[in-house]
């Protein structure tokens, strides 16, 4: 069974450039969730679907932050115009809709703002 | 949300177990204890996780105290690839996401 993909692994863009991050998740999974790691800083939750709706989204951190998940299949995260404060690396994960089930992560896209 | 308390960092030599523990003493009773790993810079590795019984998979097990509130990861055999930043993370069963800590960083030594 395939785990959570993330596209691409790494991105390099200049500050005010637009940068769309993909993640599908584990096929049937209909939970999904957003996190980001700046450097030296903890896992931050960004936010988490519920097939296509957005249950939380009380961690992104403005509005030049939007994700979607159209289709409740995989999700886009598109940060514009992007800042240098936005490097880091973007970790998506998905879980089974069951109370106690275990998040499985990708491995991240890591992002870098010149 | 309950908060865990884990020590920052902790060594362990190779082939001995690991044993990690974690603080959960506002821990309520709809909370499970879960715990990931990260290594190096990969995305987090889920372990295991557990409500009130011990649990046992192939790659740990997880103690729970009876009173719930602390619990302890243990590696039976350690080995150099176990090396990683282990999170100990309490979370509602009506809440689906993980919120992390700073974790605890494990150094398996030769």
């Amino acid at each position: 069974e395939a785990g959570v993909t993330q596209f691409p692994s790494h991105s390099v863009i200049e500050k005010g450039q637009t940068v769309t991050l993909r993640c599908d998740p584990i096929s049937g999974h209909d939970n999904l969730y957003w996190y980001r790691r700046v450097m030296g800083k903890e896992i931050k939750f960004l936010l988490h679907f519920v097939k296509e709706s957005k249950q939380d989204e009380s961690g992104m951190p403005n509005n030049r932050f939007l994700a979607e998940r159209t289709g409740g299949t995989y999700s886009t995260l598109k940060v514009q115009p992007a800042e240098l404060e936005d490097s880091g690396v973007y970790f998506c994960a998905s879980s089974q809709d069951r109370g106690s089930a275990e998040a499985f992560f990708g491995q991240g896209t890591r992002l870098t703002v010149v | 949300d309950a908060k865990t308390t884990q020590p920052t960092s902790m060594d362990c030599a190779e082939g001995r177990a690991a044993n990690l523990p974690c603080n959960h003493s506002t821990i309520s009773g709809n909370e499970y204890v879960y715990w990931y790993r990260q290594i190096h810079s990969q995305g987090p590795q889920y372990i295991i996780h557990g409500l009130k019984n011990n649990e046992t998979n192939e790659m740990a097990s997880l103690i729970i105290t009876e009173d719930r509130k602390s619990s302890t990861l243990i590696l039976p055999h350690a080995t150099l690839r176990d090396t990683a930043v282990y999170y100990c993370i309490v979370r509602p069963i009506a809440y689906n996401d993980m919120r992390f800590g700073a974790g605890t960083r494990l150094t398996v030594k030769p």
